[in-house]
C-alpha cells in the first residue's frame, strides 16, 4: 500500500530564504507526482507535475526533482515570498495511469516579511 | 487547463440532515473525483464519478451515505445524507483534463460544519 510522507509539518522562514520540502514514499512504482499548494479554507492549485520517466520540472521560482529509485521528491522555493505561505501538498499517482492519487498531509509554509 | 466551479463554499448542517454540492466545470471531461479532507489531514478520494455509469467509490465509502451524479461531462454533484459531526470536513471536486497524463485540477471547496 502506497504511503506519503512530508516533512517538515511546519516550516517558518524569512522572506528571501531558498527553502525544501521533502516528500517520500513508499512504493517506488509511480506513474507521476504532482506537487500542490493549498491556501486556507480553499482548494488546491496545481503547481508541477512530474512523470516517472523525468528527474525534475521547473516553473518560475519552483524546481521540482523526483528520485523514483529511492521514494522521494523535493519542491524547491528560490527568494520566498509572504505570498508564497500556504500549505504544499505532493502526491503521487501509480504504478499505472489508472491507479488513484495518493496524497501527502502536506507542509505549512509560513513566509514572513 | 480547466475552471471549476463548486457551490457551496460552506455551510453549517443540522444533524441527519443532507447537503448536495455542486461542481460545475468549464469544459467536457471524462472523470471526476470527490474527495475529503478532514480537519488537519489530507485528501481522501471519496469516488469516481463517470457519466453515463454508476460511481466507483473507494474503500470506506458508501453509495447510501455520499450519493453521487454525473448528468454531463460538465457537471456533478455529492450528497452528503444523514449527516453527523464527523462528517464535517473540506469536500473537494476535481477533474483531470486533457487526459490521464495531465494535471489535476480542483474546485474551491466546500466547508462543511454538522452541528
Amino acid at each position: 500500500k502506497q504511503e506519503v510522507t512530508q516533512i517538515p509539518a511546519a516550516l517558518s522562514v524569512p522572506e528571501g530564504e531558498n527553502l525544501v520540502l521533502n516528500c517520500s514514499f513508499t512504493d517506488s512504482a509511480i506513474y507521476n507526482l504532482q506537487w500542490f499548494r493549498q491556501d486556507p479554507g480553499k482548494g488546491l492549485t496545481s503547481l508541477l507535475l512530474i512523470q516517472s520517466s523525468q528527474r525534475e520540472q521547473t516553473s518560475g521560482r519552483l524546481n521540482a526533482s523526483l528520485d523514483k529509485s529511492s521514494g522521494r521528491s523535493t519542491l524547491y522555493i528560490a527568494a520566498s515570498q509572504p505570498g508564497d505561505s500556504a500549505t504544499y501538498l505532493c502526491a503521487v499517482r501509480g504504478p499505472s495511469n489508472t491507479g488513484k492519487l495518493i496524497f501527502g498531509q502536506g507542509t505549512t509554509l509560513q513566509v514572513k516579511p | 487547463s480547466a475552471v471549476i466551479s463548486q457551490k457551496p463554499s460552506r455551510d453549517i448542517c443540522q444533524r441527519g440532515t443532507s447537503l448536495t454540492i455542486q461542481c460545475q466545470v468549464d469544459s467536457q471531461v471524462t472523470m471526476m473525483f470527490w474527495y475529503r479532507q478532514q480537519p488537519g489531514q489530507s485528501l481522501t478520494l471519496i469516488a469516481t464519478a463517470n457519466q453515463g455509469s454508476e460511481a466507483t467509490y473507494e474503500s470506506g465509502f458508501v453509495i447510501d451515505k455520499f450519493p453521487i451524479s454525473r448528468p454531463n461531462l460538465t457537471f456533478s454533484t455529492l450528497t452528503v445524507s444523514n449527516m453527523s459531526p464527523e462528517d464535517s470536513s473540506i469536500y473537494l471536486c476535481s477533474v483531470q483534463a486533457g487526459g490521464l497524463n495531465e494535471k489535476l485540477f480542483f474546485g474551491s471547496g466546500t466547508q462543511l460544519s454538522v452541528l
